[in-house]
């Protein structure tokens, strides 16, 4: 197993370019998350989706779409990146039971 | 929305110092979680406490969940340089519903 994957582990962008940070996870899990984690204020949620074709927004969402066509994979995609959306984004799946998130390794953004 | 505070937020001992990080909240939560993030990588669940007044032990760390589900404390004793690294407190409603998360403590435990 795997486990959680994302990709690219770093990049970065210019102001206004566009980007997919992709996510997969092999564990068969309903429920995914994105997450962004900055100096000072913790992991925020962005987006999650509680099964295939269903996603809904978290408490940062502006900037960002999610979609969620199959079980395994959750992309998170910039619009139009910002500086202010240079961070680290992890994207997490769910146990069954609702209580554990197994992480993936991040991805690091920086946008000029 | 539901918020967990976290204290310390910053921390740097002694190896073979004992520490304390709390987590503390105004609200229940039926779950609450301990993770452990690494420089460079995603948190990593080191447990989960579930009933009022539990405490959970994990070799040198001792997790206790408060009697009313609103608070809960990581005690490390003994600390190593190991132990070094952010370690996050993560609360659940119930269920699939969104989890809060602590901003963290960071731990740096010298040698």
């Amino acid at each position: 197993n795997a486990g959680v994957t994302q990709t690219p582990k770093f990049q970065v962008l210019k102001t206004g370019q566009s980007m997919t940070l992709q996510c997969a996870q092999d564990m068969n899990h309903e429920y995914m998350s994105w997450y962004r984690q900055d100096p000072g204020m913790g992991l925020r949620l962005i987006h999650y989706s509680v099964g295939a074709g269903i996603t809904d927004q978290g408490e940062v969402p502006n900037g960002y779409n999610v979609s969620r066509s199959t079980t395994e994979d959750f992309p998170l995609r910039l619009l139009s990146a910002a500086p202010s959306q240079t961070s680290v984004y992890f994207c997490a799946s769910t146990g069954p039971w609702g209580e554990t998130q197994y992480f993936g390794p991040g991805t690091r953004l920086l946008v000029l | 929305t539901q918020l967990l505070e976290q204290s310390p937020q910053f921390l740097s001992i002694q190896e073979g110092e004992n520490l304390t990080v709390y987590c503390n909240s105004s609200s229940v939560f039926s779950s609450l979680q301990w993770y452990r993030q690494e420089p460079g990588e995603g948190p990593v669940l080191l447990v989960t406490v579930v009933t009022g007044g539990e405490v959970k032990k994990l070799k040198r760390l001792t997790f206790q969940f408060g009697d009313a589900r609103k608070d809960s404390s990581l005690h490390i004793t003994a600390a190593q340089p190991g132990d070094t690294g952010l370690y996050l407190c993560a609360g659940t409603p119930g269920g699939y519903q969104k989890v809060t998360f602590g901003i963290g403590t960071k731990l740096q435990v010298i040698p």
